[in-house]
């Protein structure tokens, strides 16, 4: 399996639910990562994991929570989220080769977030 | 500041004309520079990285350090080529900043 899948496709929310978004890769990927993207905007870098421990957090709002049970799966796990937040949520992943510093990023199709 | 700029935000050019889309960086740093593109409908991948200095698809892009640009070329663009690219600046601790992005749109 040489894909990120992401769960679900799209989803809607009021802002006081409780929801996750849920990524995962098979490649043996050690590094993934969480990426926001607006309408007609580049993605923006919210969390990276390596290694299944958080090594990058970019300042992301605490109703946005991350968590990376094992190596194959990550999630977001979203909480009394803000209309502003609706957005496109990327996964990726990336080898976490020993002595790499960047690597190529392998992306899911994204969750489709929209907050009422 | 890290930042990477795409001038461009669409660039239209007919099929068989040669293209290249614009990317300058700021990074105190040793950076690593990708491109990544997404066609209609489809994810978001790798087109080329710094580092493998390769040629993809027709693409190559070199890293001029002194004028701090990464530019991505191809000396006869295709109809497929229609895309969104974004230029990707690496800066360690595998942090990517990603530019605006270019919409390059090739006429028949």
């Amino acid at each position: 399996d040489t894909e990120v899948t992401q769960t679900p496709k799209h989803l809607v929310m009021g802002m006081t639910n409780k929801k996750s978004l849920k990524c995962e890769q098979h490649m043996g990927h050690r590094a993934m990562y969480w990426y926001k993207q607006k309408a007609k905007k580049p993605p923006e870098l919210m969390f990276v994991y390596s290694y299944e421990k958080l090594s990058i957090n970019e300042s992301v709002p605490s109703r946005f929570s991350p968590e990376c049970p094992n190596s194959s799966l990550l999630n977001l796990h979203l909480h009394a989220l803000q209309p502003e937040d609706s957005a496109l949520y990327l996964c990726a992943s990336s080898q976490r080769a020993q002595g790499a510093s960047q690597e190529t990023q392998y992306f899911g199709p994204g969750t489709r977030l929209l907050v009422l | 500041a890290q930042r990477v700029t795409q001038p461009e935000k669409l660039l239209s050019v007919f099929k068989g004309a040669p293209v290249e889309l614009k990317c300058n960086y700021s990074y105190s740093g040793s950076p690593e520079l990708f491109w990544y593109v997404q066609y209609s409908r489809q994810r978001l991948q790798l087109l080329l990285r710094h580092i493998s200095r390769e040629s993809i698809k027709g693409f190559t892009a070199d890293l001029n350090k002194g004028e701090t640009s990464f530019h991505l070329k191809k000396p006869f663009a295709q109809e497929e080529d229609s895309a969104m690219y974004y230029c990707a600046l690496g800066t360690g601790g595998f942090k990517t900043i990603f530019g605006a992005g270019t919409r390059l749109f090739v006429k028949a």
